[in-house]
């Protein structure tokens, strides 16, 4: 069983658009809940980590984060081009060991 | 502050090869990761350091790939014999004790002939 798992893509909006990711964990212990974003070529970089539950807003990304139901979200408002790229869910469990799992990743294609 | 630092960007070599990746993590950071990102997928965990000791390498297959992380500061990770299979980029990443947050490197891009 897979241990984080995204919604299939690829997903396609258009400009202006909210485009919302999903991703579920396995780990209840799961501690810290994280998303990437990559571009094509390009290594992940961080746009949102959440801790607790419920939303954390940070400019044009919401996080939302659910863990009775072990279900984290990510919703970006006002889409634009630039934000085409793979967004992946990593979840941190492993207790002192901080281990980070990555999902498979969700392509995001927003159109002009 | 500089970022986490690899070596060789791009490697291109022939099946049953060797090759070794160079990682240098951001000063200060304690725990260092060695990610194997296959085209399509996300970055799967081959081995942890905590310092210079392994934490976690239940991913790593061990007939060919060997790492290690002398001094606990940067960690170099080594394949031989190499397989078509391993083509992949290689990204070193290094974690921040406050956030949890990792901070990756510009990978390694491997190309196994």
């Amino acid at each position: 069983q897979k241990e984080v798992e995204q919604n299939s893509g690829p997903l396609s909006v258009p400009e202006g658009a909210i485009a919302s990711l999903n991703c579920t964990y396995s780990d209840r212990g799961s501690q810290s809940f994280f998303w990437y974003r990559q571009y094509s070529g390009k290594s992940p970089e961080l746009i949102m980590s959440i801790y607790s539950n419920g939303d954390k807003e940070d400019g044009r990304f919401t996080a939302q984060l659910n863990k009775a139901s072990q279900y984290v979200s990510l919703l970006i408002r006002d889409s634009q081009p630039s934000d085409s790229a793979t967004y992946l869910c990593a979840v941190l469990s492993g207790g002192s060991n901080y281990k980070l799992t990555f999902g498979k990743g969700t392509l995001l294609t927003v159109n002009p | 502050e500089a970022g986490v630092a690899q070596s060789p960007r791009y490697k291109i070599i022939e099946k049953r090869q060797s090759v070794a990746f160079w990682c240098n993590p951001i000063s200060g950071h304690a725990t260092l990761y060695w990610y194997q990102q296959i085209l399509g997928q996300g970055p799967k965990l081959l081995i942890q350091f905590q310092n210079n000791g392994v934490v976690d390498d239940s991913q790593l297959p061990k007939d060919r790939f060997s790492a290690e992380r002398l001094k606990g500061v940067d960690s170099t990770l080594k394949i031989q014999p190499a397989k078509l299979e391993d083509s992949a980029v290689y990204l070193c990443a290094s974690r921040t004790r406050v956030t949890g947050e990792l901070f990756f490197g510009e990978g390694s891009r491997l190309t196994v002939l």
